[in-house]
């Protein structure tokens, strides 16, 4: 069935140091992969995504990748800073199933 | 524009009790989903919603029903509450391969 896995479960950097988050899916017809950061007791909210025909997306301190052949998408974060402190998930859209399947989430903590 | 919004925030049921968590959303998206989130946990999908009068479950549909009769109203229904379902609930919407909104959650409390 469709699965993502995602890698770290938890991952505690220094303030100013990368982070980087790792998603591999099952769904070879997975084509829009977002990500979601959620802040504590706070709802998911959309980060950053990106679509197969692409292999990379940056957003200020945030950038996406993605290797279709090896099923493969990151996030990576630069220059941490405290309020990057949160939970992130990947996810990958079912193309056959009409919905999210996310992965389980990575907490990052930034020491400041 | 309100986006999605879940009543109530919180509630409190006893075992066996039964209530409905209400989601509306007003940015007039075919597709709603009920998630859960169990504390320090993930989300699993529980039913989702691709159009009016079609509803498909999720990974943990067990002691849940939904309905959706208009494209704006999802509601969740819990039947016979037990303490597994401690949990908060989230319903989100979106428009299939995008970005989904996820409204603020209700937190329920089963004892």
């Amino acid at each position: 069935g469709e699965n993502v896995e995602q890698h770290p479960s938890t991952l505690s950097v220094q303030e100013g140091d990368s982070a980087v988050i790792k998603c591999t899916y099952s769904d070879s017809a997975s084509n829009y992969f977002p990500w979601y950061k959620q802040e504590l007791g706070k709802r998911p909210q959309l980060i950053i995504d990106i679509r197969s025909n692409v292999g990379e997306k940056k957003d200020q301190r945030i950038a996406v990748t993605l290797n279709k052949t090896a099923k493969h998408f990151s996030l990576h974060i630069t220059e941490t800073q405290p309020e990057d402190s949160a939970v992130y998930f990947c996810a990958a859209w079912g193309d056959s199933s009409y919905k999210l399947i996310f992965g389980s989430g990575t907490r990052l903590l930034v020491r400041p | 524009n309100a986006g999605v919004t879940q009543t109530p925030k919180f509630r409190i049921l006893k075992i066996g009790q039964s209530m409905t968590l209400q989601c509306t959303q007003d940015m007039n998206h075919n597709y709603m989903y009920w998630y859960r989130q169990d504390p320090g946990m993930g989300l699993k999908l529980i039913y989702y919603s691709v159009g009016a009068g079609i509803t498909d479950k999720g990974e943990v549909p067990n002691g849940y029903n939904v309905s959706r009769s208009t494209t704006e109203d999802f509601p969740l229904r819990l039947e016979l509450a037990a303490p597994s379902q401690t949990s908060v609930y989230f319903c989100a919407t979106g428009l299939g391969e995008y970005e989904q909104y996820f409204g603020p959650g209700t937190r329920l409390t089963v004892t």
